[in-house]
């Protein structure tokens, strides 16, 4: 089944301890990226990658790092997480300027 | 700078009755115009899709239309179900770059 799979669905952790959400899609898509939704606004990128070793950032990049070491693996990386990272995380792939293929999301809360 | 507004942010209706979600967009240049439905606390899931040629495009009760010109989209969701309840997103492509609408979030009501 074509999926785009992210660990974990939901976290609760400190300001200060690092974490990587990972995301997998199984469709060969070159295209992939990290968005994060709050209560009353729209989904925003965080950053996005448009082939391995290729990545740029997004709308809201800041406290975060991605890599792209290989295709189907896009992991977000928070190496400080502070409370106003509280969020629910989406991660995407597409083939080029094809439709969005979204991960279920991962709420993170952060104490 | 590109962006794409939506309206209303929410909406009430009663099941069986007719919506339609606006769409207004800045973005240039024009490549494709996608329609997603969230449902609550799940990722977003392509409607459909409208490209410059495009005016209207059916998906069983889902149509949306397109004006180039004006830069406007619509949907319009006929006989609406409990299920149509969740929000849904109008996302402009340029290029390689996306932009994202704010969302309406639609309640269908028994």
């Amino acid at each position: 089944e074509a999926q785009v799979t992210q660990n974990p669905r939901y976290l609760i952790t400190v300001t200060g301890k690092k974490l990587t959400v990972t995301c997998s899609q199984n469709m060969n898509h070159e295209y992939m990226s990290w968005y994060r939704q709050d209560p009353g606004l729209g989904l925003r990128q965080i950053y996005y990658s448009m082939n391995v070793e290729v990545t740029d950032k997004g709308d809201v990049p800041e406290g975060y790092k991605v890599s792209r070491k290989e295709k189907r693996n896009f992991p977000l990386i928070l190496e400080s997480p502070s409370p106003n990272q509280t969020s629910l995380y989406f991660c995407a792939s597409s083939w080029g300027g094809g439709e969005l293929f979204f991960g279920e999301g991962s709420r993170l809360t952060v104490l | 700078k590109n962006q794409v507004e939506q309206s209303p942010q929410s909406l009430i209706i009663l099941e069986g009755k007719n919506c339609t979600l606006q769409c207004n967009y800045t973005v240039s240049p024009f490549s494709n115009l996608r329609w997603y439905k969230q449902d609550t606390g799940r990722g977003p899931v392509s409607l459909t899709i409208m490209t410059f040629s495009e005016n209207t495009k059916s998906n069983g009760r889902y149509t949306a239309t397109l004006d180039a010109d004006t830069k406007q989209s619509s949907l319009h969701i006929t006989a609406s179900q409990l299920s149509d309840s969740a929000s849904y997103i109008c996302v402009v492509r340029s290029g390689n770059m996306l932009t994202f609408g704010g969302g309406t979030r639609l309640m269908v009501k028994p």
